[in-house]
């Protein structure tokens, strides 16, 4: 089955304690992304990248870092959480960038307290 | 002003009504559209994806586009309590900024036996 799967699901942490969250799509897509949804704010996109070792920012990349050393993972790291950071957060692929359908992961709720 | 405009609902039909769901946009380089269903605690799934401007229909939904008033819509036609959701219109296209893609913030749907 096509998929994009993140992990973990639900993550509660504390500031300043770094974490990863993984993502990895099975469908041999070029570009992939990470979104955060806020109430009110929609989806924002935090990185991207084009192909692997191509990596660049979104529209709200502070206090992120990402990595595609590999064509089916793209993991997000925090390198130094803050309680501004609480949000849902999406991967996304696509076969051919932006313009061509994205699909999405199940997404991970995350809290830093 | 926000780049795409979209009612945040919640919007509460009875089953079998036919259900109308807009965003306004501002951008007028966008030119891929596209509706995302979201159902709670999962990610966005696609569900139409039209190219400039026209009508777009696939079983009991239809996408439309109308460019010179920068306006999209959604239709539902014989509404079901699956169809409970939250939507959300998404467009793409080359900006001063690049090649760009913006989410609605999404419309909140509840369509009620």
């Amino acid at each position: 089955e096509a998929q994009v799967t993140q992990n973990p699901r639900y993550l509660i942490t504390v500031t300043g304690k770094k974490l990863t969250v993984t993502c990895s799509q099975n469908m041999n897509h070029e570009y992939m992304s990470w979104y955060r949804q806020d109430p009110g704010l929609g989806l924002r996109q935090i990185y991207y990248s084009m192909n692997v070792e191509v990596t660049d920012k979104g529209d709200v990349p502070e206090g992120y870092k990402v990595s595609r050393k590999e064509k089916r993972n793209f993991p997000l790291i925090l390198e130094s959480p803050s309680p501004n950071q609480t949000s849902l957060y999406f991967c996304a692929s696509s076969f051919a960038g932006i313009n061509s359908p994205l699909h999405f992961g199940n997404g991970t709720r995350l809290t830093v307290t | 002003q926000k780049e795409v405009e979209q009612d945040p609902g919640p919007l509460s039909v009875p089953e079998g009504a036919i259900v109308s769901l807009n965003c306004t946009y501002s951008n007028s380089a966008f030119q891929y559209f596209m509706w995302y269903r979201q159902y709670s605690r999962k990610g966005p799934e696609l569900l139409m994806y039209t190219y400039s401007s026209g009508n777009k229909e696939d079983g009991r939904f239809t996408a439309q586009v109308d460019k010179s008033s920068k306006y999209i819509s959604l239709f539902i036609r014989d509404s079901q309590p699956s169809d409970s959701a939250t939507y959300l219109c998404a467009m793409s296209g080359v900006t001063g900024g690049g090649n760009k893609l913006t989410f609605g913030t999404g419309t909140q749907l509840k369509v009620e036996l």
